[in-house]
């Protein structure tokens, strides 16, 4: 089974600290990502990882920033955390072939801006 | 604009079979239609895909209508265990051109097994 792992199930942090969220798969997938949840909001992806080293922005990637320097982690990073920061922080994996690709998603990490 | 249309909310009694809508009008050609779902306090979890014919796998049914705009997940003896946020998601595969733009997860159907 496709194991993904975060760093933290819970997280709290103080308005303008430096945040990193990491997340871990164990199946050499190329593809990884990190989601926000907001109640009413859905998912809404932040960043996408297509190789190490490689990131395209999701559709709220302002505040954060990624880093992926090695094939099994992808790390989110809060510059600077604000209180509108507060969320649910999901990663997780992605593989696929013949037309279709299926994601792997980690439990979460509540993160939690005083 | 929204690919998908589900209801917000659904109840079911236990041991029946849940069927879970979802409008998806604007399916193109090499769209496939996804279903996750999220229990509560969990990352969402893979059920089942589909292109056109109708799907089974160990956890559920996908029928797919033959003009491809709507589809139906059936959980056929459902559980209390079954209680969880329910996605519809239409989009074009990574590994097939599509973007990460079509990674979209909706609001998705509450569905909450009554027992």
């Amino acid at each position: 089974d496709v194991k993904v792992t975060q760093s933290s199930r819970y997280l709290v942090k103080r308005t303008g600290e430096k945040v990193f969220l990491e997340c871990v798969q164990d199946m050499d997938h190329e593809n990884m990502f990190w989601y926000r949840q907001d109640p009413g909001l859905g998912l809404r992806l932040i960043y996408f990882s297509y190789d190490v080293k490689m990131k395209e922005k999701g559709d709220i990637p302002e505040g954060y920033s990624v880093s992926r320097e090695k094939k099994e982690r992808f790390s989110l990073i809060l510059e600077s955390a604000s209180t509108n920061q507060t969320s649910m922080y999901l990663c997780g994996s992605l593989t696929g072939g013949g037309g279709t690709d299926t994601q792997y998603f980690g439990p979460g990490t509540r993160l939690t801006v005083l | 604009d929204a690919k998908t249309t589900q209801p917000p909310s659904m109840d079911c009694a236990e041991g029946r079979a849940a069927n879970l809508p979802c409008n998806h009008s604007t399916i193109s050609g090499n769209e496939y239609v996804y279903w996750y779902r999220q229990i509560h306090s969990q990352g969402p979890q893979y059920i089942i895909h589909g292109l056109k014919n109708n799907e089974t796998n160990e956890m559920a049914s996908l029928i797919i209508t033959e003009d491809r705009k709507s589809s139906t997940l059936i959980l056929p003896h459902a559980t209390l265990r079954d209680t969880a946020v329910y996605y519809c998601i239409v989009r074009v595969a990574l590994y097939s051109g599509g973007g990460a733009d079509g990674l979209t997860f909706g609001k998705g159907t509450h569905l909450i097994i009554q027992p």
